[in-house]
């Protein structure tokens, strides 16, 4: 069946260093990528996602390329906020599978001043 | 107007009782999901309905009953509470263009 996996964490960054959480995923179908963003105490958010090979999503300085021939959909971002620290997941969606949504394990990201 | 809304927020109980969370969307979604959130924060999937059908049944027992009404609503009602039942349980429904929207939870603990 269809699966993601992530990068495991926790990661701690100081302010504005490089972020990298890695993503994989296998599929029957041709699916859709995704990352969300859990906050303390609150659900998942969309944060950016991408529908075909080569596309890049992108929101609030972070970004992804779905990667078909290498099946991933690393998360990135420049340079990190203290803000920016919450739950990142990654996750995928099969039309070819009855729409079914797949999350990776979530990488906790913590963000020093 | 909140698009995904989970009642309750939080929900103590023994074990052994039966209880229900209840999920309702407002965005005229057709596919609704049941999704378990364990203390390290890994998310399972558990139920997907498309316009009240059971679409995915993954393998959760059978103590736990999705109901959909209508295509707004997915209940959960779960019989004869575990220990192992305490996690966090969150509703969602999808977009036609596959982006999921997320309820706030619903934290149980079952004591």
């Amino acid at each position: 069946g269809d699966s993601v996996t992530q990068m495991e964490g926790p990661v701690t960054l100081s302010e504005e260093a490089f972020l990298t959480i890695n993503c994989t995923y296998t599929a029957t179908g041709y699916p859709s990528l995704f990352w969300y963003v859990q906050y303390p105490g609150e659900g998942l958010q969309l944060l950016l996602k991408a529908t075909k090979a080569d596309d890049k999503g992108s929101n609030k300085g972070f970004e992804a390329t779905y990667r078909k021939e290498t099946t991933s959909f690393h998360l990135e971002k420049g340079s990190v906020q203290v803000s920016d620290s919450a739950v990142y997941f990654c996750a995928l969606s099969d039309r070819d599978n009855n729409n079914d949504m797949r999350f990776g394990a979530g990488t906790r990201l913590t963000v020093k001043p | 107007d909140t698009a995904v809304s989970q009642t309750p927020k939080y929900l103590v109980t023994q074990m052994g009782n039966d209880k229900s969370i209840k999920c309702e969307q407002n965005l005229g979604h057709d596919t609704m999901y049941w999704y378990k959130q364990d203390s390290k924060k890994f998310l399972k999937i558990m139920f997907s309905y498309n316009n009240k059908e059971l679409i995915i049944n993954e393998t959760v027992p059978n103590r736990f009953s999705p109901k959909s009404p209508d295509k707004a609503h997915l209940n959960l009602h779960i019989n004869s509470l575990e220990l192992g039942d305490s996690a966090v349980y969150f509703c969602a429904s999808l977009s036609p263009n596959t982006e999921a929207f997320f309820g706030q939870g619903t934290r149980l603990t079952v004591v």
